[in-house]
């Protein structure tokens, strides 16, 4: 275990469904961050929280929607997706964004299927 | 802008031959190295890092990497492979000297170890 734990593994979801993905951290990190790990493509950063404060935004659809409410904890709420986003997302923690000799560490990941 | 190539997609090697994962990067200031692997449906777990000092790092599970500034390559290896070594493996840097703050990743390789 890595001190990061996502939920649900595995979700199934219908276009028009709402659904939240959620991560927790309990390793004192200031730092969170949303992957998207599609098959055949390099990781893509979605989102980049430091102390709660959204400081990346990679150019995300609307339909994915972050939240963090503390240092501790991080949503990623999913509305109208589509089959394209059906992939393994996954969440991890660092340190904070501007210590950059610190490894991430990873959730175990969510995979999403959307049909 | 910082970049990280890893230019094999896969790795064959047998149980107990010696492997090499390779990876190169490019970044403006000092090279912070990583290396990650990850199990199916599992997320990255941190293997090791170079930051600064001795070239030869060691990390989890018996690997350990090789740092070469001239040739700007940060290349994973293990004397004796196992066939539960077979993963994918991610090679990422950061900008140790300022720049993004954005850990790069390189795509992923699959590496194989057979019986």
């Amino acid at each position: 275990e890595t001190g990061v734990t996502q939920t649900p593994r595995h979700l199934v979801m219908g276009m028009t469904n709402k659904k939240s993905l959620k991560c927790e951290q309990h390793l004192g990190h200031n730092a969170m961050y949303w992957y998207k790990q599609s098959a055949k493509k390099p990781l893509e950063l979605m989102f980049v929280y430091s102390l709660e404060e959204r400081v990346e935004n990679n150019s995300v659809p609307s339909r994915f929607s972050p939240e963090c409410p503390n240092s501790s904890h991080l949503f990623l709420h999913l509305h109208t997706l589509q089959p394209e986003d059906s992939a393994l997302y996954l969440c991890a923690s660092s340190q904070d964004v501007g210590t950059r000799n610190t490894e991430a560490f990873f959730g175990q990941g969510t995979r999403l299927t959307v049909v | 802008a910082q970049s990280v190539a890893q230019p094999e997609d896969q790795v064959n090697v047998a149980e107990g031959n010696p492997l090499t994962v390779k990876c190169t990067y490019s970044v403006s200031g000092n090279p912070y190295l990583f290396w990650y692997v990850q199990y199916p449906n599992r997320g990255l777990q941190f293997l090791l890092k170079y930051i600064t000092g001795d070239n030869l790092v060691k990390g989890s599970y018996g690997f350990e990497a090789e740092f070469n500034k001239s040739q700007t390559s940060f290349h994973l290896k293990k004397p004796s492979a196992l066939v539960s070594d077979s993963a994918l493996y991610f090679c990422a840097v950061r900008d140790g000297s300022g720049g993004s703050y954005i850990p790069t990743f390189g795509r992923g390789t699959s590496l194989i170890v057979h019986p």
